[in-house]
């Protein structure tokens, strides 16, 4: 059983480009949300989506963005990039069994950015 | 606002000592609690987590961790510490109301010495 995948592992861009991160939920799961980990830091939430809409956001700008696809796959988008945004982007993924939101959280191996 | 405190940024202990890693949690009601494990370049592995019940909760890899209300406090403990367990450890709570936002503290890294 595939764990939760994220790709690219890793990825270096410029200030003031975009960049899209992927990832694929643990089989079964179908609740996706997003963490920047800031170098030293613990992970701060970005978003979540489920059934294809964003369910909750944190403390972000609208330069950050996602979407969910049918299959329950995610990707987050970052525009305009800045040097702060530099971090690893974790993917977790989660399900409800039976219409109860479940809190165990599985988190890829996440996608280290650096803007330059 | 939640918050996550963990008061240990860094910790080293010897091969085969105990260990007991701070969280110090505020939030309103009694929050679920997650204790995370990363290793390096690796992402996040639960190593347990309290919704509700019994107070002191078992994990994986022999950890376990004690839930005290009056402290808002979810410690993290292990008797008897292996090299394997090196690594960062976050504390995180989530808001008992349906969502499931984590909200991590700051880590603390665990060094182990031969």
């Amino acid at each position: 059983d595939a764990g939760v995948t994220q790709s690219p592992t890793h990825l270096i861009k410029t200030r003031g480009q975009q960049v899209t991160l992927r990832c694929s939920p643990k089989s079964g799961h179908d609740t996706v949300s997003w963490y920047q980990q800031a170098l030293g830091q613990g992970p701060q939430f970005i978003f979540q989506y489920y059934e294809e809409e964003e369910r909750q956001r944190g403390n972000f700008p609208d330069r950050f963005s996602g979407h969910q696809f049918p299959n329950y796959s995610s990707e987050l988008n970052v525009n305009a990039l800045l040097l702060g945004d530099s971090a690893l982007y974790l993917c977790a993924s989660s399900s409800p069994p039976g219409g109860t939101p479940s809190y165990e959280q599985y988190f890829g191996p996440g996608t280290r950015l650096t803007v330059t | 606002a939640q918050s996550v405190t963990q008061p240990d940024i860094h910790i080293t202990v010897s091969e085969g000592a105990s260990l007991e890693l701070r969280c110090n949690y505020s939030y309103g009601a009694t929050p679920y609690l997650f204790w995370y494990v990363q290793s390096p370049g690796q992402g996040l592995q639960l190593l347990l987590k309290y919704f509700s019940g019994d107070t002191l909760v078992q994990g994986i890899k022999g950890f376990e961790a004690e839930f005290k209300r009056s402290q808002s406090s979810f410690n993290l403990r292990k008797p008897s510490v292996h090299w394997s367990d090196a690594a960062e450890y976050f504390c995180a709570v989530a808001p008992n109301t349906g969502f499931q936002k984590l909200v991590f503290g700051t880590g603390t890294r665990l060094l182990v010495s031969p």
